[in-house]
């Protein structure tokens, strides 16, 4: 079954707005998450990451949250820009115990498309 | 600020023949990975390795898919006797360590004709 999951499959947001991007997992055993853009013809560019003794944590104009409680992720973006338009991916690392715990593996959520009008 | 790179961009190939895809990782990591993407859905995770030796391996990693480092840079996916399926965007990523932000190459088109 599917592992990661996206609420909302576009987004679009005005210029100098902020973003929320949101991500469901049903794992509980995940131990470090990741979010990711990808633009057209590139491969996923690393935004920012947490781990699971965290519930937020803050980049340059990004932040994200982790609530445990109910499984879910989100990823905000502040002053959205319109260098920001791409798919924005979660992914999560599940340990796998047959390989003496987590090898580094990301499972990968379908994406979200974000659009930024100027 | 250093890459991942992958070599071709895009490869076409005859359906039963072999391809080899290549990624020079980032030069201070320690854990490569490969991943697929078949278009219009999820990025699959294939292989992990480190310490030239397979770390983990998905359901997808079958006989038919090997990787090696041949050499100090270069970390290489051979597909032998190819299918249609396998038409996919493939991606190298590397990281410093496991459970450490894991930076992707722009990806190998394959096509299987």
């Amino acid at each position: 079954g599917e592992s990661v999951g996206l609420h909302l499959p576009t987004l679009s947001v005005q210029e100098g707005d902020n973003s929320i991007i949101n991500c469901a997992y049903s794992n509980s055993a995940s131990d470090y998450f990741i979010w990711y853009k990808q633009e057209s013809g590139k491969g996923p560019q690393f935004i920012i990451d947490i781990r699971s003794n965290m519930d937020k944590r803050q980049g340059q104009r990004v932040t994200v949250l982790l609530n445990k409680t109910v499984k879910h992720l989100s990823l905000q973006i502040a002053a959205t820009q319109p260098g920001d338009s791409a798919v924005y991916f979660c992914a999560e690392n599940i340990p796998t115990p047959n390989y003496g715990g987590s090898q580094g593996n990301l499972i990968f959520g379908k994406g979200t498309k974000l659009s930024v009008k100027p | 600020e250093p890459e991942v790179t992958q070599t071709p961009s895009h490869q076409v190939t005859q359906m039963g023949q072999e391809v080899i895809l290549r990624c020079v990782p980032i030069s201070n990591h320690l854990y490569f990975y490969w991943y697929r993407q078949i278009l219009g859905q999820k990025v699959e995770f294939l292989v992990s390795f480190y310490n030239n030796e397979i770390s983990e391996k998905s359901e997808i990693f079958d006989d038919q898919f090997s990787v090696e480092r041949p050499d100090g840079s270069n970390f290489t996916l051979k597909i032998r006797s190819t299918k249609l399926e396998d038409s996919a965007m493939y991606f190298c990523a590397s990281s410093v360590f496991k459970n450490q932000p894991q930076h992707f190459g722009d990806g190998t088109r394959l096509s299987i004709l």
